[in-house]
């Protein structure tokens, strides 16, 4: 069964500190996985997609790491800002099959000042 | 480029009636897909639809049925609503790739309340 696991599920942070969250899948055939920030009541906005080759990939202040051997991929939020206080969800691919998207429950990030 | 669009943005209904919500995809996408969100919960994925047709389905009853307009909007309907199908229900948009690598796109939500 393809699953999708984030921890912590709720983090609470100083603004300006770093933070680093995780996601486990056991998704296959692996096809990429997409970080997305959700604020509260509104729809997710894609952060960065990695494919199978990619190991880092940065969007400003955020940088996604992918292992796909240990099938891990973790998401660093650098000099974190008070904006980025939101839900982060890991969603996972698979190259084929009526299931293709498998979701994480997510991490409720708090920035405080 | 408008995004997706989805429509109402709120709404309240009681049990056992039926809803009807609305989402019309990001220009040149052509695959629609809704989710369910409770709170606190991430996206649970109901259906996607293709070239007017269901071509995937989540593990959700037939109560929730949806179709795809020759345009590639799409509409969710959910029938004898329960408390429980009180959530967020995304519409997410993309083009259609072989690999599943096409970029998704989600609207801001119809946020159903059942009373």
């Amino acid at each position: 069964k393809n699953q999708v696991e984030q921890s912590p599920q709720s983090l609470i942070i100083l603004e300006g500190k770093n933070c680093t969250l995780q996601c486990n899948y056991t998704v296959s055939p692996f096809s990429n996985l997409r970080w997305y920030k959700q604020d509260t009541g509104r729809g997710p906005v894609s952060l960065t997609i990695m494919t199978f080759s990619e190991n880092t990939k940065s969007n400003g202040r955020y940088t996604a790491t992918l292992d796909a051997d240990t099938k891990q991929s973790s998401l660093h939020i650098t000099a974190s800002q008070l904006s980025d206080s939101a839900s982060y969800i890991c969603v996972v691919s698979a190259r084929t099959g009526r299931r293709a998207l498998t979701f994480g429950s997510g991490t409720r990030l708090q920035v405080q000042p | 480029d408008a995004g997706v669009t989805q429509s109402p943005t709120h709404l309240i209904k009681t049990r056992g009636q039926q809803v009807t919500l609305r989402c019309s995809p990001k220009s040149g996408h052509d695959t629609v897909s809704w989710y369910q969100q409770a709170l606190g919960q991430g996206p649970q994925f109901i259906f996607q639809y293709y070239e007017e047709e269901e071509r995937q389905r989540g593990n959700f009853p037939d109560r929730f049925s949806g179709h795809q307009f020759p345009n590639y909007s799409s509409e969710l309907n959910v029938n004898a609503l329960l408390l429980g199908d009180s959530a967020l229900y995304l519409c997410a948009s993309r083009h259609t790739s072989g690999d599943n690598t096409g970029e998704l796109f989600f609207g801001e939500g119809s946020r159903l309340t059942v009373l």
